[in-house]
């Protein structure tokens, strides 16, 4: 069974903290994804990785920065979480091609208090 | 860039009866594949079907079937025969092949299916 592995389902941080979510995925992709998810929003992507070491932003970086140093594992990281921040966050991996679909894990709601 | 619009923020429909979710494209890509995720209360992503820009033939996957209209620049996904299990968030995605293959979503529709 293909699997995208989030550290954590829940989590709740202050205001100001560094904040690290996890992802680690088994199917061998080059491509992952972080995608921020909120109400009447849909998913917006916030970072993506399509090789080791490779990063590109999405359409919500500002506040996010991203590390990729293994092709299986790939964190978000929140520098200084802020109330704005609190939010479904979910992450992905594909294939490189066109017509794979991406492989989603099972989301991490923070709460930033 | 692609971009999605999903203009029913919430649908019902009758157990047993048919359902259409509608999904419009814009893309500049001259080659793209459309994706349809279906998103429970539980929260987890689960992928339903493809549609990529050349296929001849509109994509089946059981109940589910994408109605594609190129021209039209539309996607919309058909449900037949409802069950209350169909309940959930429904979101059309595109992706193509630039931007390396960036998966770009829609803002979804909530479907619930009344018994």
């Amino acid at each position: 069974d293909v699997k995208v592995t989030q550290s954590s389902r829940y989590l709740v941080k202050r205001t100001g903290e560094k904040v690290f979510l996890e992802c680690v995925q088994d199917m061998d992709h080059e491509n992952m994804f972080w995608y921020r998810q909120d109400p009447g929003l849909g998913l917006r992507l916030i970072y993506f990785s399509y090789d080791v070491k490779m990063k590109e932003k999405g359409d919500i970086p500002e506040g996010y920065s991203v590390s990729r140093e293994k092709k299986e594992r790939f964190s978000l990281i929140l520098e200084s979480a802020s109330t704005n921040q609190t939010s479904m966050y979910l992450c992905a991996s594909s294939f490189d091609r066109l017509n794979t679909e991406a492989f989603f894990g099972q989301g991490t709601r923070l709460t930033v208090v | 860039a692609q971009k999605i619009t999903q203009t029913q923020p919430g649908m019902f429909v009758q157990e047993k009866e048919a359902v259409t979710l509608d999904c419009t494209y814009d893309t500049s890509d001259p080659s793209y594949g459309l994706f349809w995720y279906k998103q429970p209360s539980s929260g987890e992503m689960i992928f339903l079907i493809y549609q990529g820009s050349y296929d001849q033939q509109n994509a089946t996957e059981g109940r589910y079937s994408l109605n594609f209209q190129k021209a039209r620049k539309s996607a919309n996904l058909v449900i037949s025969a409802s069950q209350l299990g169909d309940s959930a968030m429904y979101f059309c995605a595109s992706r193509g092949i630039t931007g390396a293959n960036n998966l770009f979503f829609g803002t979804g529709t909530r479907l619930t299916v009344i018994p």
